[in-house]
């Protein structure tokens, strides 16, 4: 029974190159968040998504940050044109449907970027 | 507002020492969850306890126990003769419900460390 499975594990990019992080919920589980954990800070909710569709995106950047949760695959947090401030460990998390008695999320490890 | 407040960001005690760490959240729901996860050197996230607002009994794990007390918002946690190896950052988290679903937002995390 696989937990939440984020790759890849560590990725370094170059300032100006398009950083795929990517994340497979656990097996029954149907809704998918994405955090991110800047250095030395706590996590910050960035975006909260079903099957193709994005629920809650409050905590995204505006711009170079999107996010997909496709029908078939894993779940996709994709950052274009990275910058140094992007250097961040980024937490995928997966829950059941709410108010189902379990509440709680399941973390992945995390992909930490670096942007060079 | 929904929100976490850890005031200590940074705790240092000697090994077997006792230490509390303090969580204070902000809800004006009345169900709720509070999460403590634990965040070792290796940086994956470690779920420790779950605590649903209505259940306000306090817990031990081993040496690790939880104070859940509604009338001041707090969910502190202590860890009783404490070891190197709890040395980590530790963040409690409050999941609510919106109109999106549900909602896990963390507090800033404190980091402990424990000498020999």
């Amino acid at each position: 029974n696989a937990g939440v499975m984020q790759n890849p594990r560590h990725l370094v990019r170059r300032r100006g190159q398009e950083a795929r992080l990517r994340c497979s919920p656990m097996k029954g589980h149907s809704h998918v968040y994405w955090y991110r954990q800047l250095p030395e800070e706590g996590l910050k909710f960035m975006v909260y998504l079903q099957k193709e569709n994005i629920i809650d995106e409050s905590g995204m950047p505006k711009e170079r940050f999107s996010a997909e949760f496709p029908k078939e695959g894993p779940s996709i947090l994709r950052i274009q044109q990275v910058v140094r401030g992007d250097s961040a460990a980024y937490f995928c998390a997966s829950s059941q449907e709410p108010g189902q008695g379990s509440e709680g999320y399941t973390f992945g490890s995390g992909t930490r970027l670096t942007v060079v | 507002a929904q929100k976490v407040t850890q005031a200590q960001t940074e705790i240092s005690v000697v090994e077997k020492e006792d230490v509390t760490l303090d969580c204070v959240y902000e809800t004006r729901d009345t169900t709720y969850y509070l999460f403590w996860y634990k965040q070792p050197p290796s940086g994956e996230l470690v779920f420790l306890i779950r605590r649903n607002s209505f259940d306000e009994q306090n817990e031990i794990s081993g040496r690790y126990s939880w104070n859940f007390q509604k009338s001041t918002s707090s969910f502190n946690f202590t860890i009783t003769a404490s070891q190197v190896v709890d040395s980590a950052v530790y963040f409690c988290a409050l999941l609510y419900y919106n109109n999106a679903g549900n909602m896990l937002t963390f507090g800033g995390g404190t980091r402990l460390m424990v000498k020999p």
